[in-house]
C-alpha cells in the first residue's frame, strides 16, 4: 500500500507570497488532517477535511486555507507568507477521522525569506 | 491546551528500560502516541482509547488513567532503534483537533 504523498518536499519563498501544498493520503483514507511543526511551537493541528469537508480547524489565521478534492487529496494554501510561517508541514490521512491511527506524509519544508 | 509530557529528554543504555508520561488538564476521549526520528514523519505507536481499548504495536505498552487524564509509555529492554522524539497526541471528549504535546528525546546508547 502507498503512503502519504506530499508535495514539494522543499520550498522556498519571499515574505508576502502565497504557497499551496499537496497532499495525497493512502487509499481508502478520507480523512486528511494538516500539522505545522516548528522547533519552538512543536507539533500544532491546522485543520482536518473529510468528505471535502473541513470539520476541525485549529488556532491558526484566516491566511492559513485548505481544501480537499473528491478523490481525498488536499491542498493547503498560506497566503501573504511571513517569515514565522517557515516550518514543517505534515499531512495525516485516516480512515475515518483523527481517532483513528493517523499516517503523516514526509512533509514540506517551507523556508520564508 | 497542549499535554504536557515528561521527561523531556532522556538517555538509555541498550536494554534499560523507560517510562514516558503524558497529562491533560481536560477530558480526555483518546491518548496517541508516535515517535519521530530525526528528518522523518511521525510513526503512528498506539492509541488508548477512553473505556479501555487500544490499538498498536505489540511491543509497545501503554497505560491510559481516565480518572487522572494521564497516560504512560512503556519501553522495555530498549534497543538502539528506539532512539528518537516521542508524541503524546490527545483528543478531548467532545472535538476531534488533536493536540501534541512538546515531545520527548530519547536516545538509546550501545
Amino acid at each position: 500500500k502507498a503512503g502519504v504523498t506530499q508535495t514539494p518536499r522543499y520550498l522556498i519563498k519571499t515574505r508576502g507570497q502565497q504557497v499551496t501544498l499537496s497532499c495525497s493520503p493512502i487509499s481508502g483514507h478520507r480523512s486528511v488532517s494538516w500539522y505545522q511543526q516548528t522547533p519552538g511551537q512543536g507539533l500544532q493541528f491546522l485543520f482536518e477535511y473529510f468528505s471535502e469537508t473541513q470539520r476541525n480547524k485549529g488556532n491558526f489565521p484566516g491566511r492559513f486555507s485548505g481544501r480537499q478534492f473528491s478523490n481525498s487529496r488536499s491542498e493547503m494554501n498560506v497566503s501573504t507568507l511571513e517569515l514565522g510561517d517557515s516550518a514543517l508541514y505534515l499531512c495525516a490521512s485516516a480512515r475515518a477521522g483523527p481517532r483513528d491511527e493517523q499516517y503523516f506524509g514526509p512533509g514540506t519544508r517551507l523556508t520564508v525569506t | 491546551q497542549q499535554p504536557v509530557q515528561s521527561p523531556q529528554a532522556v538517555i538509555l543504555r541498550e536494554g534499560e528500560d523507560a517510562v514516558i508520561n503524558c497529562s491533560s488538564s481536560k477530558a480526555l476521549y483518546s491518548v496517541h502516541w508516535y515517535r519521530q526520528k530525526h528528518g522523518e514523519a511521525p510513526v503512528f505507536l498506539m492509541i488508548l482509547l477512553k473505556g479501555g481499548e487500544q490499538k498498536g504495536h505489540e511491543k509497545i505498552s501503554a497505560s491510559f488513567n481516565e480518572k487522572k487524564q494521564q497516560s504512560s509509555l512503556y519501553l522495555t529492554a530498549s534497543q538502539l532503534s528506539y532512539s528518537g522524539t516521542y508524541f503524546c497526541g490527545t483528543l478531548n471528549v467532545g472535538n476531534n483537533d488533536m493536540r501534541f504535546g512538546a515531545g520527548t528525546r530519547l536516545t538509546v546508547k550501545p
